[in-house]
């Protein structure tokens, strides 16, 4: 069975660092891209970032360049999202997904990140 | 930025009704368009990928169409769990963006 499992999100102050992670299991993580997204309370989508199958290539939405890093790690499995820098407009829930916009596409259940002070 | 507009923000329908929703791009996107339902306290679930193809376990009540600009999700025979919110998202050009949802609610 296919699962994404995120992890790390919790309550920081504005200026603050977290790093969020993605377990993944029942497939095999590194034929896949992926990606993180998020949805503000009571908004809509966002996609934040995505890397390719080896993390070679990476893509950022403007509004996180130079403060969020995503990362892999193929040999645990895992995805990452290193957010600094964190403002109050990050508030959100951070999706992990696997191959957007493709057959092969799935979602974690998400983690709530809070930026207040 | 390819901006996504949907239509209507809600529909208002009973069980059984047909239900047409429509997404429409700044810019073409071509075919790379795709359709997510989501619920309450869920993950979104992917309905439809490059804009007419049904996604693995989704009902053939459901269909895209549509190629450029103009696309439309319909749903034939509307089901009761299938009253949520509904986004488009194109994958044509980066930044990668969603439409800011159509939720269809029980009338």
């Amino acid at each position: 069975e296919v699962q994404l499992v995120e992890s790390g999100g919790g309550l920081v102050q504005p200026g603050g660092s977290l790093r969020l992670s993605c377990a993944a299991s029942g497939f095999t993580f590194s034929s896949h891209w992926m990606s993180w997204l998020r949805q503000a309370p009571g908004k809509g989508l966002e996609w934040v970032a995505h890397t390719n199958q080896d993390g070679s290539q990476k893509y950022y939405v403007d509004s996180v360049k130079g403060r969020f890093t995503i990362s892999r790690d193929n040999a645990k499995n895992s995805l990452y999202l290193q957010m600094n820098s964190l403002r109050a407009d990050d508030t959100a829930v951070y999706y992990c997904a696997r191959a957007m916009a493709s057959n092969s596409n799935y979602w974690g259940q998400g983690t709530l990140v809070t930026v207040s002070s | 930025e390819i901006v996504l507009t949907q239509s209507p923000a809600t529909l208002s329908l009973s069980p059984g009704e047909r239900a047409t929703l429509s997404c429409r791009a700044s810019q073409s996107v071509s075919s790379y368009l795709a359709w997510y339902q989501q619920k309450p306290g869920q993950a979104p679930r992917l309905l439809i990928y490059d804009a007419s193809n049904r996604a693995t376990g989704i009902p053939a009540r459901f269909s895209g169409s549509g190629s450029g600009t103009d696309f439309t999700l319909t749903i034939s025979s509307l089901e009761p769990e299938d009253f949520a919110l509904y986004y488009c998202h194109q994958h044509s050009n980066w930044p990668h963006t969603f439409g800011g949802g159509t939720k269809v609610e029980i009338k």
